[in-house]
């Protein structure tokens, strides 16, 4: 049964840092891989997908690569800003089309 | 842009209710789905649903039914709330398919309480 899980669990930084999320996944086959911010109390808004056939995604200061073959991902995050701070979730996806969520990285960019 | 709603943001019931959630899409979208969230656990599949009348149990079936009688409508029942079903509850709706890659839309959620 695939699972999911990012590192760290929690993580806060002054603004204008670079930093790296982590998400790992143990069933390299997967469809595709994708990036979510939850902020507070709201749903989740997709941010980065990778298809299973490309390394990476990138998007404004966002940049997502993916490790099929190690069952590992990274989000990238450049020049992070308090607007940031929310909690990033990674999710894979199946060839059935079901998605399985990791945990979450709690993001806080301090001013 | 696709929108996904939930009949309500906050939700407070007593033990024993039968307790209905809504979840509506615009997008004519195929597959939608109801998650929970928890502290720690992470969003944990309920149930899916790939077309109108048809339903598949995600991970956590247990003590939850749903409903799609309509395309852009899927609700999720609680048949006897429970305390241990205090949690938010997310929607999601899908295109379907492989091409373009799908992605999941989601609802703001609703903060469900059980006293």
């Amino acid at each position: 049964k695939q699972e999911v899980t990012q590192i760290p669990a929690a993580l806060s930084v002054p603004e204008g840092e670079n930093l790296v999320l982590n998400c790992s996944f143990t069933d390299s086959a997967i469809y595709n891989l994708q990036w979510f911010r939850q902020d507070p109390g709201k749903g989740l808004t997709s941010l980065l997908l990778i298809q299973s056939s490309q390394r990476e995604q990138t998007s404004g200061r966002l940049n997502a690569s993916l490790d099929k073959s190690s069952g590992r991902s990274t989000l990238y995050i450049a020049a992070s800003q308090p607007g940031d701070s929310a909690t990033y979730l990674c999710a894979v996806q199946d060839y059935g089309q079901n998605f399985v969520f990791g945990p979450g990285t709690r993001l806080s960019v301090l001013p | 842009d696709v929108k996904v709603t939930q009949s309500s943001r906050y939700l407070v019931k007593r033990t024993g209710e039968k307790v209905f959630l809504e979840c509506v899409q615009d997008m004519d979208h195929e597959n939608m789905f109801w998650y929970r969230q928890d502290p720690g656990l992470g969003l944990r599949l309920i149930y899916f649903s790939y077309d109108v009348k048809m339903k598949e149990k995600g991970d956590i079936p247990e003590g939850y039914s749903v409903s799609r009688e309509k395309k852009e409508r899927f609700s999720l029942i609680l048949e006897s709330a429970s305390t241990n079903q205090t949690s938010m509850y997310l929607c999601a709706s899908s295109f379907g398919g492989t091409s373009p890659p799908d992605t999941q839309y989601f609802g703001p959620g609703t903060r469900l309480t059980v006293l």
